[in-house]
């Protein structure tokens, strides 16, 4: 049973570009939640998708935006990339209906370095 | 807003020696409360949860945290560390949703 796989793993972009991350979610997860984090902090939610719409969003501008496929697959897009947006991306994801409290199964992530 | 405080950045211990990793939460309700540990070059993987009752839960491989209401604590424990404890541990408390709110991590490194 494959758990959450993302990619690519490490990618370099320069400034003002775009970049799309990619998940999978575990097999019968069906929510996929992003997260950011930052060297030396804790992950940070951007935001979570469910039946292809977001539900839920963290604190982070328009320039973060998502997309969740019928299959429940998902990518985070970045446009205008600044050198802040330099961290790693956590992709988790859960099976809906389990309640507050159900686990969270994160993936490896997407180191992303901006130049 | 829900926030979580973890006041040490890196903790040093010898392998055999127990350990204590410390937890502060802000949060209104009853929380529910969770250790991650990442590795290097690995994801999150949880080691428990508390979301009601015993006071006292337990873990995997061998951790423990202890919820304390009237210091806001969840503190994680473990009686004897071993050299692949050493990792970054995060706490975190859940809002709605599932969303989680992290610390900032603990550092742990184990010298032998």
């Amino acid at each position: 049973d494959a758990g959450v796989t993302q990619s690519p793993t490490h990618l370099i972009k320069t400034r003002g570009q775009q970049v799309t991350l990619r998940c999978s979610p575990k097999s019968g997860h069906d929510t996929v939640s992003w997260y950011q984090q930052a060297l030396g902090q804790g992950p940070q939610f951007i935001f979570q998708y469910y039946e292809e719409e977001e539900r839920q969003r963290g604190n982070f501008p328009d320039r973060f935006s998502g997309h969740q496929f019928p299959n429940y697959s998902s990518e985070l897009n970045v446009n205008a990339l600044l050198l802040g947006d330099s961290a790693l991306y956590l992709c988790a994801s859960e099976q809906a209906g389990q309640g507050t409290g159900g686990e969270l199964f994160f993936g490896e992530g997407s180191r992303l370095t901006v130049l | 807003a829900q926030s979580v405080t973890q006041p040490d950045i890196h903790i040093t211990v010898s392998e055999g020696a127990s350990l204590e990793l410390r937890c502060n939460y802000s949060y209104g309700a009853t929380p529910y409360l969770f250790w991650y540990v990442q590795s290097p070059g690995q994801g999150l993987q949880l080691l428990l949860k508390y979301f009601s009752g015993d006071t006292l839960v337990q873990g995997i491989k061998g951790f423990e945290a202890e919820f304390k209401r009237s210091q806001s604590s969840f503190n994680l424990r473990k009686p004897s560390v071993h050299w692949s404890d050493a990792a970054e541990y995060f706490c975190a408390v859940q809002e709605y949703g599932n969303k989680l709110v992290f610390g900032a991590g603990t550092i742990l490194r184990v010298k032998s």
